[in-house]
């Protein structure tokens, strides 16, 4: 138990369908991220959330639509996805991005959400 | 950008065996840490360093943050069974993000 819970696990959806992702941390974290991780590529980051303001976006596409309505719980909002992408999709939570010093940036993990894209 | 390049990508052992891993970036960091994956899991924190030339442990893990502050190994001794998964290291400069390499395969043969 890593204190960051997403659900659900597995989805499975249509390219027409609209699902939402939720990730819920329990740390008093205030930095949270989703990650799209796929067969044999390295981690990668789609979204910074630091104190709910979205800091970053990796040029992620406008289908994945993020909400972080307070520093505790982030969503991830799917609609007319493509079979690409199917993956697994992980939420991390830190204390900050801010925070240079010392374990400031160490991101813990929740177990994923499996998602396939029929 | 900042790139790791993490090797092996995959490795085959008989139980018991030493397993040693590493990571190289193109660039500096100041954060080193190494994380475990298992199937239908997310990443899991073994081991954080902070300082060129920590060495760490936990368990029969021990991990160094390389002088040149550009590398990073991992070590597994003596391994047994459930130390198969997937490693990942992952490196940060200040208050930059994290990168991560792309990962090691870890299988055991009892």
């Amino acid at each position: 138990e890593t204190g960051v819970t997403q659900t659900p696990r597995h989805l499975v959806m249509g390219m027409t369908n609209k699902k939402s992702l939720k990730c819920e941390q329990h740390l008093g974290h205030n930095a949270m991220y989703w990650y799209k991780q796929s067969a044999k590529k390295p981690l990668e980051l789609m979204f910074v959330y630091n104190f709910k303001e979205q800091t970053e976006n990796n040029s992620v596409p406008s289908r994945f639509s993020p909400e972080c309505p307070n520093s505790s719980h982030l969503f991830l909002h799917l609609h007319t996805l493509q079979p690409e992408d199917s993956a697994l999709y992980l939420c991390a939570s830190s204390q900050a991005v801010v925070t240079s010093g010392r374990g400031g940036n160490i991101q813990y993990f929740g177990a994923g959400t499996r998602l396939s894209v029929l | 950008g900042q790139q790791l390049n993490q090797s092996p990508q995959s490795m085959f052992i008989q139980e018991g065996e030493d397993v040693s891993m590493n990571c190289t970036s193109s660039s500096i960091f100041n954060t080193w840490l190494w994380y475990k994956q298992e199937p239908g899991e997310g990443p899991v924190l073994l081991i954080a360093l902070y300082k060129a030339g920590e060495l760490t442990s936990n368990g029969r893990l021990t991990a160094q943050f390389g002088i040149t502050r550009k590398d990073s190994f991992l070590n597994i001794s003596a391994s047994i069974p459930s130390d198969v998964g997937i490693y990942f290291c992952a490196g940060r400069w200040g208050a930059q993000k994290l990168v991560f390499g792309q990962g090691t395969r870890l299988t055991i043969n009892p």
